[in-house]
């Protein structure tokens, strides 16, 4: 059974620093996605890694995966208070006729103060 | 385009009651999958409809249904609620011809079982 693991579960940043949230998976999967969601809010898409090294960026988040470690890093760079929210990563466990099943970790709940 | 679109957004239900939950896709999107979302358990996958078949479905008791429409829109129902049912109900949908498994989430329908 896959099993996604996040850590730190709890971030607390000041404005301007860097910090690096993780993701590890414990089964073989080549397609990794990272979601934000703000209070009381629904989940939005920010990173969807299909591949081994995949890298991409927005903003000041960065996202990377890992497949021969089973592991995916979103990087954040010089943060400000509107990224305080909650970031899942989520890992494909089927391949099946293209069945979509994510198995989703615990979230990173990331508050950036002043 | 529209995004996804559930209703009730919010509904309060006792023990015992049933309730059915509606999640209308993004437009041409027909995969539609169901997570349950806690405090304690997080995000869990429920069950995925593609052109009106089930084709995978998480670890719930029978008591968590859906179903797809030919037009896509799909519902979920809970039969005797009890209080640990009471959660946020995410739908989300893909759409096949991207093939990257991203899901887009809708707001969700918030349970609360008194």
């Amino acid at each position: 059974e896959l099993k996604v693991e996040q850590n730190p579960l709890f971030l607390s940043m000041q404005e301007g620093k860097n910090y690096t949230i993780y993701c590890n998976y414990s089964t073989t999967s080549d397609r990794l996605y990272w979601y934000r969601q703000d209070p009381g809010k629904s989940l939005e898409s920010l990173f969807v890694l299909l591949s081994n090294g995949a890298v991409k960026q927005e903003g000041r988040l960065m996202a990377s995966l890992d497949t021969k470690a089973r592991l995916s890093t979103l990087h954040i760079t010089a943060a400000v208070h509107d990224l305080s929210a909650t970031y899942f990563c989520a890992v494909d466990s089927t391949r099946q006729g293209g069945s979509e099943k994510l198995v989703f970790g615990k979230g990173t709940k990331l508050t950036v103060n002043p | 385009k529209a995004g996804v679109t559930q209703t009730p957004r919010y509904l309060i239900k006792t023990r015992g009651q049933q309730v059915t939950l509606s999640c209308s896709p993004i437009s041409g999107h027909r995969s539609v999958s169901w997570y349950q979302q806690t405090p304690g358990q997080g995000l869990q996958f429920l069950f995925e409809y593609f052109s009106e078949t089930q084709r995978n479905k998480g670890n719930f008791p029978g008591r968590f249904s859906g179903r797809q429409f030919s037009n896509s829109r799909s519902e979920m129902n809970v039969s005797t609620l009890e209080l640990g049912d009471s959660a946020l109900y995410l739908c989300a949908s893909s759409g096949r011809g991207q093939n990257t498994g991203e899901l887009f989430f809708g707001e969700g329908s918030r349970l609360t079982v008194l």
